[in-house]
């Protein structure tokens, strides 16, 4: 079973500029999570989907960052315009609905503002 | 939200079994514990989790408290493998999850 997947795995860009981040979910996983994980911190929520809705981004700085999720499947992130403080791994994640249900992380976006 | 407590750091002798506390306090009666582990430069992996008994796999053993404000987990025999960052969390209604620090576990030879 493929899991699942992110891309690019790293991007380094002057601050100010933007950048996205994509994810594909594990096939049939309704629930699509974004986390920011800065260098030795657990991961931060950012914004958590189930099919094509919002369900939670209370932690999203709104004001720069953006998600969606066309179709209830792949994901995209935006961050416009970066700051230095924004560095960080990105991770996505998914899974089944349901509280018994794992998450499947990908593999992460290593983000780095220069 | 649903907060748990870690040690932030624990260590253990290679083939020892290690067990891995978490206080979860303020847990409804429908959140599941979870239980995810991260290895350096990779992303969070599901190691195991349950909701009221005692769990078993492949990888751990889950021990929840009968009043389920606390939890362990069990590695059975520690290897240099298992050295990780571990993450005890609660997923609640709407399948919310919110990480910790975690307890970085260390396995000397």
């Amino acid at each position: 079973e493929a899991g699942v997947a992110q891309s690019p795995r790293y991007k380094i860009i002057e601050k100010r500029q933007s950048v996205a981040f994509w994810c594909n979910p594990i096939s049939g996983h309704a629930t699509l999570y974004w986390y920011q994980q800065i260098l030795g911190q657990g991961p931060k929520l950012l914004i958590q989907f189930q099919n094509n809705g919002v369900v939670d981004d209370s932690q999203l700085p709104k004001d720069r960052f953006s998600a969606e999720r066309l179709k209830g499947v792949d994901s995209t992130l935006k961050i416009q315009p970066a700051k230095l403080e924004d560095s960080a791994v990105y991770l996505c994640a998914s899974s089944f609905t349901g509280q018994g249900y794992e998450q499947y992380f990908g593999p992460g976006t290593r983000l780095t503002v220069t | 939200d649903a907060k748990t407590t870690q040690p932030n750091s624990m260590e253990s002798n290679e083939e020892e079994p290690v067990h891995l506390p978490c206080n979860h306090s303020t847990i409804s009666g429908t959140d599941y514990i979870h239980w995810y582990r991260q290895l350096p430069s990779q992303g969070p992996e599901y190691v195991i989790h349950g909701l009221t008994s005692n769990v078993n796999n492949r990888m751990a053993s889950l021990a929840i408290a009968e009043d389920r404000k606390s939890s362990t987990l069990i590695l059975h025999r520690a290897t240099l493998r298992d050295a990780a960052v571990y993450y005890c969390i609660l997923k609640t209604s709407y399948d919310k999850v919110i990480f910790g620090p975690g307890t970085s576990l260390s396995v000397i030879p």
